[in-house]
């Protein structure tokens, strides 16, 4: 099975911040990769799909990058309501651990 | 507008039986491939299950293999997750996900139900 591994686990940071979180898988799945965002008690909300596309009515401050096994999801001015956990996955469907961006 | 909504949810004990429904609306639910996705308290997304359009393609994680059983209802808009031998483990928020064929990702869910497996 492949295993999605999340980097860092946690994040602090300040609004306007550039943001970075890497998701590595440990074999190769293409470009087969979904960034999500997920509030405490609120279900995930897809940002970006196929790597790099951003899903509908996402800010453009959100952009994913990568192929293969190296993934990067970027928000380019961190914004008060993007504090929130964010998981890669890959298809079939397996999750990364999880990123927490919290505020510094 | 889409919504999915999760039901049957609640309380159960070790070995017990469950029957989570997912009903659909918004959209042509026959025309996408839908998700099990469950969140222990606390804990990160874990993909249960997922079944094709058709119903003719199912698969499981490993975790639950051989306990639950996904199904769907074209007719009736509804997904479904038969759980048998619930453990303590399983216990968790369960998500149904809609998944547009080609994009390999959930772009709508339901607000989750909360299944607790405890004596």
């Amino acid at each position: 099975d492949i295993q999605m591994t999340q980097s860092p686990s946690t994040l602090s940071a300040s609004v306007g911040d550039r943001v970075t979180i890497i998701c590595r898988a440990s074999q190769t799945i293409s470009s087969w990769l979904a960034w999500y965002q997920q509030k405490p008690g609120k279900a995930p909300k897809l940002l970006i799909y196929k790597a790099s596309t951003l899903e509908s009515g996402v800010p453009s401050r959100f952009s994913g990058s990568g192929s293969g096994t190296e993934f990067t999801l970027t928000i380019s001015s961190l914004q008060p309501d993007d504090f929130a956990t964010y998981y890669c996955q890959q298809y079939p469907w397996t999750f990364g651990q999880g990123t927490k961006v919290e505020i510094k | 507008e889409v919504q999915l909504v999760e039901s049957g949810g609640g309380l159960v004990q070790p070995g017990g039986s469950l029957r989570l429904s997912c009903a659909a609306s918004g959209f042509t639910f026959s025309g996408y491939e839908m998700n099990w996705v469950r969140q222990a308290p606390g804990k990160g997304l874990e993909w249960v299950s997922y079944i094709s359009i058709s119903g003719f393609t199912i698969y499981y994680a490993d975790s639950v293999k051989g306990r639950f059983t996904i199904s769907r209802d074209n007719a009736k808009n509804s997904l479904y997750l038969q759980m048998n031998s619930l453990r303590a483990e399983d216990t968790a928020v369960y998500y149904c996900a809609r998944a547009p064929t080609g994009i390999a990702a959930g772009d709508y869910w339901g607000q989750g139900i909360l299944v607790t497996v405890s004596s």
